[in-house]
This record gives C-alpha cells, sequence and structure tokens, in this order.
C-alpha cells in the first residue's frame, strides 16, 4: 500500500527554468511533509519541509507547496540549475501518531537540467 | 560537524554468512533511523530509536533482522544468515527530535551473492 505516490518517475527541464515535482498521499493522517535531495552513492539529503498548518514553505530557489483537500504537494524550483539534477523524494509523516518521527517516502523523481 | 557515519561503505558476502552494518549518529541526536533501499520497495523504514531505546520495528522484515543501539553514538544493524534477496542499501539517519528533519549516512551497499 503505497501511502506517499510520486507518479513521475523522471523530470527533464531546460536549465533556468522552473521545475515542477509532485508528490500526492493518501494518509489523511499525515501532518508534516519532507522533500529530499539525492546525488548517487550518497544519502539523502534534506531540502525543504511543511507543516500541514500552513500551504507554502519558500526558501531560496525552492518552494513547497500544500494542498490539503486534494492530499497533493509540490516542489518548485526556480530558476533550475544543473546542479540540481539529482533524484528528489518526497516523504510524509502524522507527527502526533504513536510512531512519531516515522517518514514514509515517496518512490523518487529523477530530476534532469540540461545546461 | 560530523555527519551520520555509516561502515562499511560496501559489503560483499555469501549467502548464510553473518552481516551487522553500523552507524554513528550525529552528536545530540536522540532519534536513530534504520532504513533499506531497493529498486522494488524504494526507501522503507525498518527500525527506529528514541534514546537508544527502540520505538518501532514494524518494518523489520524478518527474524533474519536485528538491530542494537547500545550507547547514544552507536548502532548496528545484523542480518543473520543472510540472504540475496538482502541486496540492498542500508541507510542509517538521526534526528534531533521526532518532527526535525533526518539526516542520513552515505549508506552500506550491501551484495549477498
Amino acid at each position: 500500500d503505497q501511502q506517499v505516490k510520486q507518479n513521475s518517475p523522471s523530470l527533464s527541464v531546460q536549465e533556468g527554468r522552473i521545475s515542477i515535482l509532485n508528490c500526492d498521499y493518501t494518509n489523511s493522517m499525515f501532518d508534516y511533509f519532507l522533500w529530499y535531495k539525492k546525488y548517487p552513492a550518497e544519502g539523502p539529503t534534506f531540502l525543504i519541509s511543511i507543516s500541514s498548518i500552513k500551504d507554502k514553505n519558500e526558501d531560496g530557489r525552492f518552494t513547497v507547496f500544500l494542498n490539503k483537500s486534494a492530499k497533493h504537494l509540490s516542489l518548485h524550483i526556480v530558476p533550475s540549475q544543473p546542479g540540481d539534477s539529482a533524484v528528489y523524494f518526497c516523504a510524509a509523516s502524522n507527527s502526533g501518531g504513536t510512531s512519531y518521527g516515522k517518514l514514509t517516502f515517496g518512490q523518487g523523481t529523477i530530476l534532469t537540467v540540461h545546461p | 560537524d560530523a555527519g551520520v557515519i555509516q561502515s562499511p561503505r560496501h559489503e560483499v558476502t555469501e549467502m548464510g554468512q553473518e552481516v551487522t552494518l553500523r552507524c554513528k549518529p550525529i552528536s545530540g541526536h536522540d532519534y536513530l533511523f534504520w532504513y533499506r533501499q531497493t529498486m522494488m520497495r524504494g526507501l522503507e523504514l525498518l527500525i527506529y530509536f528514541n534514546n537508544n531505546v527502540p520505538i518501532d520495528d514494524s518494518g523489520m522484515p524478518e527474524d533474519r533482522f536485528s538491530a542494537k543501539m547500545p550507547n547514544a553514538s552507536f548502532s548496528t544493524l545484523k542480518i543473520q544468515p543472510s540472504e540475496p534477496r538482502d541486496s540492498a542499501v542500508y541507510f542509517c539517519a538521526s534526528s534531533w527530535d521526532s518532527s526535525g528533519p533526518q539526516h542520513f549516512g552515505d549508506g552500506t551497499r550491501l551484495s549477498i551473492l
């Protein structure tokens, strides 16, 4: 049962343009969402997060949007740079549940930014 | 400031052998997590600890898997006996609280022949 889904296995974008990565979830108890970036042979690196009390969080070139009614979140990267090429994972947790701290990850989206 | 340190980075062993993966979390982090990444199942949580105590081990696939955290700066994940289907990348992560972002090590790539 895939509670967090990233339906696009890959995304290709031109340098300078916007990259939009999408994520859907099914568990309505999730209230905290994160995006991680992963380069080959390295562990995932935390990028940005959002609590369910917000619908937007911004950090430099990265913005995460949350639509609770649609159970959907997206990560916008503007402008995209070749160094952003990596696998992006969406993750979710239920901060008030008995398994607090437990993250459920999506399958990941491979982003390629072309010069 | 050192990040999460995992060893070994690569392990190749024969089926039936015992495998021990090691993790040193970031100092001051009270939570430690073990994940497994495979092509089929993606990144899945195996077990996590809070203040050295296992909180949720529902992701541990079988009794062949065990994890310990004898102190705040060290944890092990053991597979005994190992099987080819255990081949995967195993990640350790730590965080300072339950809702904070987790910091990952670079993983151990395990191959069971």
